[in-house]
């Protein structure tokens, strides 16, 4: 049972397109992370959140963007899409504790 | 950080328990060992963590050296599903700055 959501699952869209993917997570937790993952590569960190008006870059470069206006909502912005963002983006929360990162089932995207 | 080394495959058969090692031989004395998978490209899906004890729950145990330089992910009775991905990953205790890096992980095949 998801407690973290991502919505599209799957996206299809052209060059130059401006994109949004959502990040809901319904948990309270303070910490939000995006991670970008290409088909059989490692995940990396592209994007982390500690808060609300908080975000900081990862450790991953990426032209895309990330908002942080409430507690629950973390979405990811590509002002121009590319076909090399092409990848799949992955969202993440987790809390204060010691607590695990728990994962939404991610957007795949594809930029033709 | 400490840096984790883990084999990039193995394989066990269906029923049987799978050993995955995981070394970290420079290991803080405030770092856990945290245990995730991925299954073909779903979001990364915590299993355990531990810091010096063993740790079972009801998806796998963890067995922590004495020394903390190296540790034992179990699956006591793998099935085909348990085909995924598995990362081991240190992280500090209670460092609200500290961000889940992965590493390249073991691929596990469960054969039938």
């Amino acid at each position: 049972e998801a407690d973290i959501y991502q919505t599209p699952r799957y996206l299809v869209i052209g060059t130059g397109k401006k994109i949004t993917l959502e990040c809901s997570q319904t948990m309270g937790h303070d910490k939000m992370y995006w991670y970008q993952q290409d088909p059989g590569m490692e995940l990396h960190l592209i994007h982390y959140s500690y808060g609300v008006n908080s975000t900081e870059k990862g450790d991953l470069s990426s032209e895309s963007t990330v908002s942080r206006i409430r507690t629950e909502h973390f979405p990811l912005t590509l002002e121009s899409a590319r076909p090399s963002h092409t990848s799949q983006y992955l969202c993440a929360s987790s809390d204060r504790g010691q607590g695990g990162y728990t994962f939404g089932s991610g957007t795949r995207l594809t930029v033709v | 950080d400490a840096k984790t080394t883990q084999p990039p495959s193995m394989d066990c058969a269906e029923g049987r328990a799978a050993n995955l090692p995981c070394n970290h031989s420079t290991i803080s004395g405030n770092e856990y060992v945290y245990w995730y998978r991925q299954i073909h490209s779903q979001g990364p899906q915590y299993i355990i963590h531990g810091l010096k004890n063993n740790e079972t729950n009801e998806m796998a145990s963890l067995i922590i050296t004495e020394d903390r330089k190296s540790s034992t992910l179990i699956l006591p009775h793998a099935t085909l599903r348990d085909t995924a991905v598995y990362y081991c990953i240190v992280r500090p205790w209670m460092d609200s700055s500290y961000k889940l890096i992965f590493g390249s992980g073991t691929r596990l095949l469960v054969r039938p």
